[in-house]
């Protein structure tokens, strides 16, 4: 089955414990993203990725890394979590031919940091 | 990208047809315009996309104004694994400077009433 698969689904880490959020599509999709999802402020880019090797920032990249050394892998890395970065967040890819290809999304992780 | 403007909330009862709204009176001429899906507690979901003429998938219409100022996603036979926030998305055809991101407004939330 064609699917994004995020782990873990949810999560409680304490105030400056690294996490990795791990990623990986099937799809052989080049364009990959990460989201939060806060409520009041919707959905917002953290990063994205157009291939390996080649990420950029987002809307809202401040304290958060991404790598993409795989193309199926776009794992979201959280070096010291802080409880401002407690949310709903959500990796999502697409294949790049254009517009005329729409993101599939994976299923979410819910983090609290404490 | 672009703004679009749509209800907060519509309801509908099973089995009827829902029309959902989404004005887009700034679009460009190289603007898709996308629809995606969220259901509670899951991820976004892309349902279908179109740019001058209307379009049909297996989970939706999409209807496009001559003007293309506004667009109405159309669910045939609404059921109750409907209810969910449906987001109006523009998609510029070419890729400015590189970003590559969806930008979420606060949607539509679809009820639909057995």
């Amino acid at each position: 089955e064609a699917q994004v698969t995020q782990n873990p689904r949810y999560l409680i880490t304490v105030t400056g414990k690294k996490l990795t959020v791990t990623c990986s599509q099937n799809m052989n999709h080049e364009y990959m993203s990460w989201y939060r999802q806060d409520p009041g402020l919707g959905l917002r880019q953290i990063y994205y990725s157009m291939n390996v090797e080649v990420t950029d920032k987002g809307d809202v990249p401040e304290g958060y890394k991404v790598s993409r050394k795989e193309k199926r892998n776009f794992p979201l890395i959280l070096e010291s979590p802080s409880p401002n970065q407690t949310s709903l967040y959500f990796c999502a890819s697409r294949f790049r031919g254009g517009q005329n290809y729409g993101y599939t999304f994976g299923s979410g992780t819910r983090l609290t940091v404490v | 990208d672009a703004k679009t403007t749509q209800p907060n909330s519509m309801e509908s009862n099973e089995e009827e047809p829902v029309h959902l709204p989404c004005n887009h009176s700034t679009i460009s001429g190289t603007d898709y315009i996308h629809w995606y899906r969220q259901l509670p507690s899951q991820g976004p979901e892309y349902v279908i996309h179109g740019l001058t003429s209307n379009v049909n998938n297996r989970m939706a219409s999409l209807a496009i104004a001559e003007d293309r100022k506004s667009s109405t996603l159309i669910l045939h036979r609404a059921t109750l694994r409907d209810a969910a926030v449906y987001y109006c998305i523009l998609r510029d055809i070419i890729t400015q400077g590189g970003s590559e991101k969806l930008v979420f407004g606060k949607g539509t939330k679809l009820t639909v009433n057995p």
